[in-house]
C-alpha cells in the first residue's frame, strides 16, 4: 500500500463542474502539497498546507489532520484546468507523492 | 527571475551510454533534488542534496550519480548500469529553513535510451 493515496485516478468533467480530488496518507508528516503538473511536464506547487483550508482563486484545499485525508475543490471548472494533480506529503526533507490525478474538463 | 532549469528538454542515448542532464538553480536554495517519473506511478526519489559537497541517496539511487560541487548545481548521471532509463526526470530545490518545505521544479528532462 502506497504512503500517499489519491482518488480517482482519472476524473472527466464539463466545463463549470465542482470537482473533488481526495487525497489520503498514512504516515506522519510535517505539511501537504498540491501539485499541477501540465502536459509539458512542469509542476508547479499550488498550496502547501498543515492544517485548515487555503483558497486561491477558484482553487480551494483542505486537511483534515486526524484523519490524515486532504482534498482539492476546483470551482467552476474550465478546460484550461486540465491538468495531472499530485498530493505529496513532507516528511524531514523529503516529499513522497501520490500517483497524480488526470483531470480533464472538456468544453 | 529566479527559477530552476533544466537542460536539455529532450534527451536521446544508445543502450551502454552513460549520459549527464543538468539542473541549474538561483533561488539560492540550499537543498536539491532528482526525480524520476515513470508512466502510471508517483515521483521517486533518485538523490538529494542538503548542502554542498554532501548528497545522499533517494529511494531508486542504483545506476544513477550525482555531484553537488557549487550550491547551484547539482548534475545527475545516468549509468549504463540503470537498467531502465528511459522516463521523465525532474529537479527541484527548497531551502532549509523551519518553515520552508516548499519545493521548486525545474521543466524537467525527458530521457530516451534506444
Amino acid at each position: 500500500k502506497n504512503e500517499v493515496e489519491q482518488s480517482p485516478q482519472n476524473l472527466t468533467a464539463q466545463e463549470g463542474e465542482f470537482i473533488t480530488i481526495n487525497c489520503s496518507y498514512s504516515v506522519g508528516i510535517s505539511a501537504l502539497h498540491w501539485l499541477q503538473q501540465h502536459p509539458g511536464g512542469g509542476i508547479v506547487s499550488l498550496f502547501m498546507l498543515s492544517s485548515g483550508k487555503k483558497k486561491h482563486g477558484r482553487l480551494i484545499a483542505t486537511i483534515n489532520i486526524q484523519e490524515k485525508h486532504s482534498s482539492l475543490h476546483i470551482t467552476a471548472s474550465h478546460p484550461r484546468d486540465s491538468a495531472v494533480y499530485i498530493c505529496a506529503v513532507s516528511s524531514g526533507s523529503r516529499l513522497t507523492f501520490g500517483e497524480g490525478t488526470q483531470l480533464t474538463v472538456n468544453p | 527571475d529566479g527559477g530552476i532549469t533544466q537542460s536539455p528538454k529532450y534527451l536521446f542515448r544508445k543502450e551502454g551510454q552513460n549520459v549527464t542532464l543538468s539542473c541549474e538553480q538561483n533561488l539560492n536554495h540550499d537543498a536539491m533534488y532528482w526525480y524520476r517519473q515513470d508512466p502510471g506511478q508517483g515521483l521517486r526519489l533518485i538523490y538529494y542534496s542538503q548542502i554542498v559537497n554532501d548528497f545522499q541517496k533517494g529511494d531508486i539511487a542504483e545506476g544513477y550519480s550525482v555531484s553537488r560541487e557549487k550550491k547551484e548545481s547539482f548534475p545527475l548521471t545516468v549509468t549504463s548500469a540503470q537498467k531502465n532509463p528511459t522516463a521523465f526526470y525532474l529537479c527541484a530545490s527548497r531551502t532549509t529553513g523551519l518553515s520552508s518545505y516548499e519545493q521548486y521544479f525545474g521543466p524537467g528532462t525527458r530521457l530516451t535510451v534506444t
